[in-house]
């Protein structure tokens, strides 16, 4: 299974933007790239997702690389709210959409 | 919105016992998931399912089976349950066409005694 690899944790101040690394160098050409965030004591939060173009929804935007090895999310401007785990998983899509999750980025806001 | 419903927030077992998960999704997703979830190892996969009827092994299967009868529910099985699989286990849900993501429940945190 392609892995991904993120920073074990990150700061920001609040109000200001966030961008998180992911890489995925063993990436295959049907792979997507999800990213989750998981608040405390509950179950991970879908937060954007994107094939090869970089994507922009409300919560967020994806930056996909050209080659694919890596994206990054980008929380334009981080509030307390946004302090969580967030996941960066490649998702099969041959597979039923089998993802491997890895650790995670604990992303801490301060205000 | 799509509601992925466990159907315990809490559940205590006793070793030995047979233990069941219930999970349930109400957008008539194709593919629903179990995780569990454990300090410093992250979500692993136990099994999924791609359709009613079907199962696949996900990378820590040993000592649970699955159960998908109805579209909408899958069903974790510990078939006797030991106090390793003392754990926070999720349920989440899928469309494949197009691939979407997964909606996950609140998780069940189970303790096996």
């Amino acid at each position: 299974d392609a892995k991904t690899t993120q920073p074990n944790s990150m700061e920001s101040n609040e109000e200001e933007p966030v961008h998180l690394p992911c890489n995925h160098s063993t990436i295959s050409g049907t792979d997507y790239i999800h990213w989750y965030r998981q608040l405390p004591s509950q179950g991970p939060e879908y937060v954007i997702h994107g094939l090869t173009s970089n994507v922009n929804n409300r919560m967020a935007s994806l930056a996909i690389a050209e080659d694919r090895k890596s994206s990054t999310l980008i929380l334009h401007r981080a509030t307390l709210r946004d302090a969580a785990v967030y996941y960066c998983i490649l998702s099969e899509r041959g597979n039923a959409g089998k993802s491997t999750f890895g650790d995670g980025t604990t992303l801490t806001v301060k205000p | 919105d799509v509601k992925v419903t466990q159907s315990s927030r809490y559940l205590v077992k006793r070793t030995g016992e047979k233990v069941f998960l219930e999970c349930v999704q109400d957008m008539d997703h194709e593919n629903m998931f179990w995780y569990r979830q454990d300090p410093g190892l992250g979500l692993r996969l136990i099994y999924f399912s791609y359709d009613v009827k079907m199962k696949e092994k996900g990378d820590i299967p040993e000592g649970y089976s699955v159960s998908r009868e109805k579209k909408e529910r899958f069903s974790l099985i510990l078939e006797s349950a030991s106090t390793n699989q003392t754990s926070m286990y999720l349920c989440a849900s899928s469309l494949t066409t197009p691939l979407g993501p997964q909606h996950f429940g609140d998780g069940t945190r189970l303790s096996i005694l």
